[in-house]
């Protein structure tokens, strides 16, 4: 079964650099979720894209942005990289059901140094 | 949300049951219980989540109590590959869209040869 791909899998940045991390979410999911991971730390969650509009906001830094386009896929954009940017970030989707059905999906993550 | 209380760590020798407890006092009557477990690095992965009825799929069994302010995941023959660190959430199912998980501490389950 096809599952959540994220690139790169692996990012090194120096401070104060750019980077985009990219999600593609499951065929036919319509809901996007963004979650950070530091070291030794429980994921957190940053942000989430609903048939391409952002319907919740976490603990999102104002340097990081993200979209989801057209065919679902999703962005995050991350400027002026300091040390502490460096983390897993996972990107996970769910489809679109409704009632108790919530189940997130995630990805493998991609792991961002920055140094 | 309601906030859940888990033990830090517990060990499971192989092939035998692992129960990991989740403590939810102040759950509310529409809020439910899901379990993820982190295998050490990857991605968060879903394994079961019920409402007030036991619930048991292919990877556990969920065991909630009759006033839903305490549940128990069931891993029946736990194996070296269930050693990771596993999450209770409790949350809203909503058709609102985004609805995230609220994610730790968790319990590290160590499954022991």
């Amino acid at each position: 079964a096809a599952g959540v791909i994220q690139s790169p899998r692996h990012l090194i940045k120096e401070k104060r650099e750019t980077a985009t991390l990219k999600c593609y979410p499951i065929p036919r999911h319509d809901t996007v979720y963004w979650y950070q991971q530091g070291p030794g730390q429980d994921p957190q969650f940053l942000i989430s894209f609903y048939e391409k509009m952002q319907s919740d906001k976490g603990s999102i830094p104002d340097r990081f942005s993200a979209q989801q386009f057209s065919d679902y896929h999703s962005e995050l954009n991350m400027s002026s990289l300091e040390l502490g940017d460096s983390a897993l970030y996972f990107c996970a989707s769910r489809a679109p059901t409704s009632g108790s059905y919530n189940e997130q999906f995630f990805g493998p993550g991609t792991r961002l140094t920055v140094l | 949300d309601a906030k859940t209380t888990q033990p830090t760590s517990m060990d499971c020798a192989e092939g035998r049951a692992a129960n990991l407890p989740c403590n939810h006092s102040t759950i509310s009557g529409n809020e439910y219980v899901y379990w993820y477990r982190q295998i050490h690095s990857q991605g968060p992965q879903y394994i079961i989540h019920g409402l007030k009825n036991n619930e048991t799929n292919e990877m556990a069994s969920l065991i909630i109590t009759e006033d839903r302010k305490s549940s128990t995941l069931i891993l029946p023959h736990a194996t070296l590959r269930d050693t990771a660190v596993y999450y209770c959430i409790v949350r809203v199912p909503s058709d609102t869209y985004g609805q995230n998980f609220v994610f730790g501490p968790g319990t590290r389950l160590s499954v022991l040869p």
